[in-house]
């Protein structure tokens, strides 16, 4: 059964510091990745996601994220951290190219120091 | 377009009353999904459609739980007798098909509390 873990329940990092949240994921085939970030009381923002090709993707807010298929692992990263950037990180997988339901991890809050 | 909405952001109820919730989706997504969010935790999947049909329920959709989408376009969401533990965030989301290149499109959710 797919399954999503975020280890990290809570990240505290100071502004302009560099940030990395940690994802490992179980799914038997090739994994649909996603990272979202959700801020209080709202729905979920994607920031970016894995289907295939290059494993290091770009998304929005100057994120990115590294595939790793040998440690089952999808990490979010940024070099310099901003106040804003302070909210709920979700891990997801979703299964195929038609993807259907996803799953997600139980989130990571981020926390940062001005 | 306005995104996905959600309709009522919050909703408080009593034990044992009926509620239901709206979302109307992206006009051009032709996917559907609920999840329920509790505090601290990721979204659960919940159920979806593609167009009119559910084509997938979770075992978390208690016989309680009832989601429709009778043209294809809006969906509700209706809890019948609610219990305490139904407090939550409920988000829709909604997609095209196949369109993992575009992952969701979340809604603002939900947010229920049964007294």
């Amino acid at each position: 059964a797919q399954s999503v873990t975020q280890p990290d329940i809570h990240i505290t990092v100071s502004e302009g510091a560099s940030l990395e949240l940690r994802c490992n994921y179980s799914y038997g085939a090739t994994p649909y990745l996603f990272w979202y970030v959700q801020s209080p009381g709202q729905g979920l923002q994607l920031l970016l996601k894995y289907f295939s090709g290059d494993t290091l993707v770009q998304g929005i807010k100057g994120f990115e994220a590294e595939f790793k298929r040998s440690q089952s692992s999808f990490n979010l990263r940024k070099p310099s951290v901003h106040w804003s950037d302070a909210a709920e990180y979700f891990c997801a997988v979703g299964r195929g190219s038609t993807l259907g339901r996803l799953y997600f991890g139980r989130g990571t809050q981020l926390t940062v120091w001005p | 377009d306005t995104g996905v909405s959600q309709d009522p952001r919050h909703k408080i109820t009593k034990r044992g009353q009926n509620v239901t919730f709206r979302c109307d989706p992206i006009s051009e997504h032709n996917r559907l999904y609920w999840y329920r969010q509790t505090l601290g935790q990721g979204p659960e999947f919940l159920t979806y459609f593609q167009n009119e049909a559910q084509l997938e329920k979770s075992r978390l959709l208690s016989d309680r739980f009832s989601a429709e989408r009778p043209k294809g376009s809006f969906s509700t969401l209706e809890i019948q007798r609610t219990e305490q533990g139904d407090s939550a965030m409920y988000l829709c989301a909604s997609s095209s098909l196949g369109a993992g290149g575009h992952g969701y499109t979340f809604g603002s959710g939900t947010r229920l509390t049964v007294v």
